[in-house]
């Protein structure tokens, strides 16, 4: 059973498009993220939610909106969607709060690529 | 404002031999430190973590030392194996401050 799956793995689309991601996370956590990994591999925190609740909400254009129907679903929807947003997006879960103290647990990402 | 700073870059280590990768921070409210190993394709998963009240935590073949005086850690790998190459990321999270991660390193082990 995976614990953290997101879907898709990949996602190739054209600049202006609308497109989202999908997380769900089976570990009963109370505290949601998504994370964008760059070509250069570096990770940066985007969101957090917290049992639905939004608890960070990084530098991030308006035009990304996470939305999390339960606290085991934490979604990402990427309005006109411009080529810098090429990225992998990963979605983890962590049992601690939003203090970030805990092991986070991350799914296998899902690469978007802009065209 | 980069709060973890992660060198070097890349590694390449012959097998049998030691990995280090060097990790340095700036907020001193900051009290866990953990490290991260990436694999091709996958997403990061937890390696070893520690806090700042033990200078030296050891599992297996990973060992993190701790100087908090210096604020500065680092990962050690004993008998690196082919295994092992991967990205590895050191983090650091505490007080108010959200988990942040390092900028990552490449390791590479060559037989």
């Amino acid at each position: 059973d995976t614990a953290v799956s997101q879907t898709p793995k990949y996602l190739v689309t054209q600049m202006g498009n609308d497109k989202s991601i999908k997380c769900e996370q089976n570990l009963g956590h109370d505290t949601m993220y998504w994370y964008k990994q760059d070509s250069k591999k570096f990770l940066k925190i985007m969101f957090s939610y917290n049992n639905k609740e939004l608890i960070i909400n990084e530098t991030v254009p308006n035009r990304f909106s996470p939305k999390s129907p339960d606290k085991a679903h934490l979604n990402l929807h990427i309005n006109s969607l411009e080529l810098g947003d090429s990225a992998v997006y990963f979605c983890a879960s962590s049992q601690e709060g939003w203090s970030n103290t805990g092991e986070l647990f991350f799914g296998e990402g899902s690469r978007l690529t802009v065209l | 404002q980069q709060q973890v700073k992660q060198s070097p870059q890349s590694l390449i280590v012959q097998k049998g031999g030691i990995s280090i990768i060097n990790c340095a921070y700036e907020n001193t409210a900051f009290d866990y430190f953990p490290w991260y190993q990436q694999f091709p394709g996958k997403g990061p998963a937890l390696l070893i973590a520690i806090r700042p009240d033990v200078s030296e935590k050891k599992e297996g073949r990973f060992t993190i030392s701790f100087n908090k005086s210096a604020k500065q850690f680092s990962l050690h790998i004993m008998d690196s194996q082919p295994g092992d190459s991967a990205t590895y990321f050191c983090a650091a999270a505490g007080g108010n401050e959200k988990l942040t991660f390092g900028t990552g390193t490449r390791l590479t082990i060559i037989p």
